[in-house]
């Protein structure tokens, strides 16, 4: 089965501190693609950041980073100097090579001023 | 720049009635998905379309049918609304074989109400 599993169902974080969401997955594909999505109180899907599991880089969109851990089935999101509208709600999401999204269950993220 | 389209934005509906979904994917994407969020509930894939063929098919119920037009759009066709219908139903486009590469755009969903 091809899952995607996200274990931390609410995060805080004070403003311009950093915190790491969790995300772990399973699958036998060797080629896949992995995504962070936030949605907002607006319900609106947004893409954070994507990681190719061909590639060993961690990618890297400006505050955000990933930790993708191939091996371990592991994809950490990590938020640097956490923003009052980096309050949302976050998806952990894979493409397991047959273009549909599969998602975690979420993990509601919550800034202290 | 130019955005997936959804309409109507928010529909009522009372059970067993019919609803139909619209979707307007950004100009010049092909492909069409629709994904189903209940409420505190991660979206869940229904179906797609590349084409207007249908290409991938989810946990999408018999009372529920789909299909892409020649321009297309897409439109989502509900059969006897039952109370557990009521969600957010996403629709998101891409161009080809690029939804493998993150270049799936969703548009800001469709909320049904089934009372």
């Amino acid at each position: 089965a091809q899952t995607v599993t996200q274990s931390q169902p609410e995060m805080s974080v004070q403003e311009a501190e950093t915190v790491t969401l969790s995300c772990t997955y399973d699958t036998s594909e060797s080629d896949y693609y992995l995504f962070w999505y936030k949605q907002p109180p607006s319900r609106q899907m947004i893409l954070v950041i994507r990681q190719e599991a061909y590639k060993q880089q961690n990618a890297t969109e400006n505050r955000f980073s990933v930790n993708f851990q191939k091996a371990a089935k592991s994809f950490s999101l990590k938020i640097s100097d956490s923003q009052l509208g980096d309050a949302a709600m976050y998806f952990c999401g894979a493409n397991f090579g047959n273009e549909k999204l599969t998602f975690g269950t979420g993990t509601r993220l919550t800034i202290i001023p | 720049a130019a955005g997936v389209i959804q309409s109507p934005r928010h529909l009522i509906k009372e059970k067993r009635e019919t609803a139909t979904l619209k979707c307007y994917p950004i100009p010049r994407h092909d492909t069409v998905y629709w994904y189903q969020q209940g409420p505190g509930q991660d979206p869940q894939f229904l179906i797609s379309f590349y084409e207007k063929m249908q290409s991938d098919k989810g946990s999408i119920p018999d009372r529920f049918s789909a299909q892409q037009f020649s321009d297309y759009h897409s439109e989502l066709n509900m059969s006897s609304l039952e109370l557990g219908d009521s969600a957010l139903y996403f629709c998101a486009s891409s161009l080809g074989g690029l939804a493998a590469l993150g270049e799936q755009y969703f548009g800001p969903g469709t909320r049904l109400t089934v009372t």
